[in-house]
């Protein structure tokens, strides 16, 4: 079967850095989204990796292994407003979307 | 501003009450997606329409049926609505090719709440 694995929740300081990571296992490989949901609205685009190595989007930065079948997306400077979930998606060779549970990102002042 | 918009953004209703929600875009994106998503879970695909072509998700429940009338309208029925159809229905689109290709564009998502 086809499986995405990421952390339930995780917590950190504002100000910090913190990397919330993906493994996957899926049929095939065309490529591998990072999308931000806040409580209650709609998920919104982050990173997109197809090929091995680091994407950087300002203070988001987004990790792909193919050979490990792992992401991580990396968020510095971390702001009261990246509370939010963080759903890593995996597009199969059928360009099919499998998304993962989310991880719930809880940020402290 | 090009985007994806669903009405109503919350719906109420009674059990085996008939809901059509529906969700039109300005992207002129030739895909288009409903997903259920409950609280804490990943988003489920129910249904998608790549340009005229429907595809169902094997288990998607025949409760829940999809038009499609033409390139920027979408509707979801759900025919006799659950206590387990509660949940935020998105609509998403993305295209094919080129720049950005295969990025879903999510509408603001469509809360129903079964009585």
């Amino acid at each position: 079967g086809q499986n995405i694995d990421q952390p339930t929740e995780m917590t950190a300081t504002e100000g910090a850095i913190v990397q919330i990571n993906c493994t996957y296992q899926t049929s095939g490989f065309n490529g591998l989204f990072w999308y931000q949901q806040h409580a209650g609205e709609a998920p919104t685009f982050l990173s997109y990796n197809v090929l091995d190595g680091l994407e950087e989007k300002g203070r988001f930065s987004s990790f792909l292994s193919r050979s490990k079948g792992y992401s991580y997306l990396l968020l510095k400077e971390l702001q009261m407003k990246d509370s939010a979930s963080y759903l890593c998606a995996v597009m199969d060779s059928n360009y099919q979307l499998i998304w993962g549970a989310g991880t719930k990102l809880i940020i402290k002042p | 501003d090009a985007m994806v918009i669903q009405n109503p953004r919350y719906q109420v209703t009674q059990f085996g009450k008939p809901v059509t929600l529906s969700c039109s875009q300005t992207l002129n994106h030739n895909v288009m997606y409903w997903y259920q998503q409950k609280s804490s879970q990943a988003p489920k695909l129910l249904f998608h329409y790549y340009d005229k072509d429907f595809n169902n998700e094997a288990d998607t429940p025949d409760n829940f049926q999809s038009r499609r009338p033409n390139t920027s309208f979408c509707f979801l029925d759900i025919r006799s609505p659950g206590l387990g159809d509660a949940a935020m229905y998105l609509c998403a689109t993305s295209r094919t090719g080129g720049s950005g290709a295969n990025v879903l564009t999510f509408g603001a998502g469509s809360r129903l709440t079964v009585l």
